[in-house]
């Protein structure tokens, strides 16, 4: 079945580090890949997306290439911030499927 | 534009009670899909409606169910409530089938004791 698997947190960085958080997938078909993010007491929002292969989506920062070869979507931001802080998903979408299916999360903590 | 909108937010009930949870979609969003989220389990889906009709529905104990109604409001329900289903219910909309773009509220924290 279609399944998300993201590195383990929590990740604690100092404010201006560089972030990565590792995703990768398996998938029958060619699915789409999201990142999104909750805040804390927050529901989750749709952070970036690609859909298909060798797309690069991003957002306030954030980037994601979506590689085939290594059925992977890392995460990544130059420089974090305090206010970056929250819980990051990785998720995917196929047509056969329908649903979003989600990873397990990551949460990011950011130290001034 | 108003958000996916849930209510209640927080609840408490006891063993063997039943609950029901409430979601208005984005106006305009026919698609209404539910998740359980846990801090062991994580992200769990539970259904999805488009038109008042089920689309998906995930691996849960028929002590889940849900609907839709004509406006694309939604609900569900948790009928003889256990200790394991303290958690948060969070609803998402979406404009299209399939696309992965979803709008989701803040949740309803259920807590069972």
């Amino acid at each position: 079945g279609n399944s998300v698997t993201q590195m383990e947190g929590p990740v604690t960085l100092s404010e201006e580090a560089f972030l990565t958080i590792n995703c990768t997938y398996t998938a029958t078909g060619y699915p789409s890949l999201f990142w999104y993010v909750q805040y804390p007491g927050e529901g989750l929002q749709l952070l970036l997306k690609a859909t298909k292969a060798d797309d690069k989506g991003s957002n306030k920062g954030f980037e994601a290439t979506y590689r085939k070869e290594t059925t992977s979507f890392h995460l990544e931001k130059g420089s974090v911030q305090v206010s970056d802080s929250a819980v990051y998903f990785c998720a995917l979408v196929t047509i056969q499927g329908g649903k979003l299916i989600f990873g397990q999360g990551t949460e990011l903590s950011v130290k001034p | 534009k108003a958000g996916v909108t849930q209510t209640p937010r927080y609840l408490i009930k006891t063993r063997g009670q039943q609950v029901t949870l409430s979601c208005s979609p984005i106006s305009g969003h026919r698609s209404v899909s539910w998740y359980q989220q846990t801090p062991g389990q994580g992200l769990q889906f539970l259904f999805e409606y488009f038109s008042e009709t089920q689309r998906n529905k995930g691996n849960f104990p028929g002590r889940f169910s849900g609907r839709q109604f004509s406006n694309s409001r939604s609900e569900m329900n948790v009928s003889t409530l256990e200790l394991g289903d303290s958690a948060l219910y969070l609803c998402a909309s979406s404009l299209a089938l399939d696309t992965g773009e979803l709008f989701f509220g803040e949740g309803s924290r259920l807590t069972v004791l």
